[in-house]
């Protein structure tokens, strides 16, 4: 596609549950971003992938958040027993390099509600 | 750690209005800086960058330079719209860092 796809664009969970949430980054873009964004705050940083490699997962908050990206495209976030402040919209982005000098070009979102 | 500090808002101003919205990083090294801009209904979509000391950057009329001395990087345009009415995010991004750090956001209303 054009640009940064995820899926679904909402998601509803009874707290305790597992979810998933999908990101088609654009293509031929080996970097690979997601991040999280509460209400009235900026973008809060998850894990960073360069290929099919975490090259740096030091926002995940707890090991109850996952995140793989097995042929370096296509990545999936994994949240396990959700709890009610795992709410946010969970952004992802990627870029063609992931340098300094490069743009970082961001999907619409997926906003996780857990009830 | 690395961080952005971002004029709280929301900012209402009218149209043609002059703009300012502060912002001000700490950084371990010397960092790329940047203002995102996410409009209603739409993803996050970078206004502009600078990548150095001094430099400037420009877009859609909006301006910003790098400013190591006052750490700062301040989100200007002359005249704004009502089509600017969005939430703006200054960020920076270091070398040896390939994340990108968000400020909280500066929600911007312009009236007609």
């Amino acid at each position: 596609g054009a640009g940064v796809s995820q899926t679904p664009s909402n998601k509803v969970t009874e707290k305790g549950k597992y979810v998933e949430l999908r990101c088609d980054p654009i293509s031929g873009h080996t970097a690979l971003y997601w991040y999280r964004q509460s209400l009235g705050q900026g973008p809060e940083f998850l894990i960073y992938f360069q290929g099919t490699g975490a090259a740096d997962d030091s926002g995940l908050p707890n090991d109850r958040f996952f995140a793989v990206r097995p042929e370096g495209s296509v990545s999936t976030l994994k949240i396990q027993r959700t709890e009610r402040g795992d709410s946010a919209v969970y952004l992802c982005a990627s870029s063609n390099s992931g340098g300094l000098n490069t743009e970082a070009f961001f999907g619409q979102g997926t906003r996780l509600t857990v009830v | 750690g690395n961080s952005v500090t971002q004029m709280e808002g929301p900012v209402t101003l009218s149209e043609e209005a002059f703009l300012t919205i502060n912002c001000t990083y700490t950084a371990t090294g010397y960092p790329s800086l940047f203002w995102y801009v996410q409009y209603p209904g739409e993803g996050l979509q970078l206004l502009l960058k600078a990548t150095k000391a001094d430099d400037k950057g420009s877009n859609k009329g909006f301006e910003a330079t790098y400013r190591k001395e006052t750490t700062s990087f301040h989100l200007e345009k002359g005249s704004v719209q009502v089509s600017d009415s969005a939430v703006y995010f200054c960020a920076l991004s270091e070398l040896s860092h390939d994340k990108i750090i968000f400020g909280k956001g500066t929600r911007l209303h312009i009236l007609p």
